[in-house]
């Protein structure tokens, strides 16, 4: 089975809140993680990453958490624009491959 | 920079023929990986390949193979092709060594008929 999932499918916000997404992963011994985008009709765009030695690691607008302790992962994206409707992906890098999770498509309202 | 191309866009093919895609990775990645995206299944491994060998292949049967050549840019080869084959192709690559992001680029897509 897939060792990383998300923790919901969908996620609706309204455009200028902040997105919160999550992702629970079961290899313990994962050290490396990356958020990706995938906007229909594309391939995944990598946001950003982390590796199991942080945290917390900011990016543009989004920010990733890490929470060893409960294998736990989550994106948060500040102030949702409409262009970032599209499906969100948490991947574990298993030494030469990722695993993906199921994704979560985040929807914004405006 | 260009990222990672792929070609063709669509390709549409009937049960028992043969495919062929193909990726450009980004200058200077010497690693191509290869991922199945079905609907309902979401992404799923197929193979690696790093300085012109296959270095690893996912729960796939060997009628999906491919290559990488001396410029590092690669083949996925499937055949038989069967319908539930029809999915998007994704091609990845990435600097060899340590934790390094894959980066995609936008698939080939793959109906059978």
């Amino acid at each position: 089975g897939e060792s990383v999932g998300l923790h919901l499918p969908t996620l609706s916000v309204q455009e200028g809140d902040n997105s919160i997404i999550n992702c629970a992963y079961s290899n313990s011994a994962s050290d490396y993680f990356i958020w990706y985008k995938q906007e229909s009709g594309k391939g995944p765009q990598f946001i950003i990453d982390i590796r199991s030695n942080m945290d917390k690691r900011q990016g543009q607008r989004v920010t990733v958490l890490l929470n060893k302790t409960v294998k736990h992962l989550s994106l948060q994206i500040a102030a949702t624009q409409p262009g970032d409707s599209a499906v969100y992906f948490c991947a574990e890098r298993d030494d030469y491959k990722l695993s993906f999770g199921a994704g979560t498509t985040v929807t914004v309202r405006a | 920079e260009a990222g990672v191309t792929q070609s063709p866009t669509h390709l549409i093919k009937t049960r028992g023929q043969q495919a062929t895609l193909r990726c450009s990775p980004i200058s200077g990645h010497t690693s191509v990986y290869w991922y199945q995206q079905a609907l309902g299944l979401g992404l799923q491994f197929l193979l690696w390949y790093d300085e012109g060998e296959e270095r690893n292949r996912g729960n796939f049967p060997p009628r999906f193979s491919g290559r990488q050549f001396p410029n590092y840019s690669s083949e996925l080869n499937v055949n038989a092709l069967e319908l539930e084959d029809s999915a998007l192709y994704l091609c990845a690559s990435s600097p060899v060594g340590g934790n390094q992001p894959q980066h995609f680029g936008d698939g080939t897509r793959l109906s059978i008929l």
